[in-house]
């Protein structure tokens, strides 16, 4: 069974930096498309980026709202996803979800706030 | 960038009814589309893949059907639980989620 486990949220100032964690497992991290999604309170949901799987390259792609600004990664001896997000705005206060179709975490609460 | 226009944004509804929400894609995108349902404080869950494939443990109610730019997520007869936001993806170029429908009890 596939678990999806995200952790690493919480309060930081705008400008600051945090990095999400997505420790999976059931299944390799390394091959599969794994992405990221967040939802500001209240609101949608919003796709952030992906990476694919090592066999089709390892490559990522973004959002155009935090191109250049967050990273995903992972670490294969970890089987875990990550999310570095830096230069943290207001508006990207939300809940972030990683998912790995069909399945998806709990869902871990970024707040960016002065 | 592909965009998906949802509607309707909400939606009152009794026990009972069939209810049809729809989505519109910017451009083709063949049957690269899921509908997720959301509950309050609760991970999506998917219902429907590529276009009309029912979720495995999904209730029969629900359904999907279409292709290329127009899609419809059907629910037979509205159930109690069935009182949520529900959302379409299209995952053919990168991913785009609908704007939601949420459906309320009536």
């Amino acid at each position: 069974e596939v678990q999806l486990v995200e952790s690493g949220g919480g309060l930081v100032k705008p400008g600051g930096s945090l990095r999400l964690s997505c420790e999976a497992s059931g299944f390799t991290v390394s091959n599969g498309w794994m992405s990221w999604v967040r939802q500001a309170p209240g609101k949608g949901l919003e796709w952030i980026g992906r990476i694919r799987a090592k066999i089709d390259g390892g490559t990522t792609d973004y959002a155009a709202p935090v191109k250049g600004r967050f990273t995903i990664s992972r670490d294969d001896s970890q089987n875990t996803l990550y999310l570095q997000m830096n230069s943290l705005k207001t508006e990207d206060t939300a809940v972030y979800y990683c998912s790995y179709r069909p399945s998806w975490g709990q869902g871990t609460l970024v707040t960016v706030s002065s | 960038d592909i965009q998906m226009t949802q509607s309707p944004s909400s939606l009152s509804a009794s026990v009972g009814d069939r209810v049809t929400i729809t989505c519109r894609a910017s451009q083709d995108i063949r049957n690269d589309l899921e509908w997720y349902q959301q509950k309050p404080g609760k991970a999506p869950k998917r219902l429907i893949y590529a276009a009309s494939s029912l979720q495995s443990g999904v209730p029969s109610r629900f359904s999907g059907s279409g292709s290329g730019t127009e899609f419809t997520l059907t629910i037979s007869s509205l159930q109690p639980e069935d009182f949520a936001t529900y959302y379409c993806l299209q995952h053919n170029s990168d991913w785009t989620f609908g704007q939601g429908t949420k459906v309320e009890i009536k």
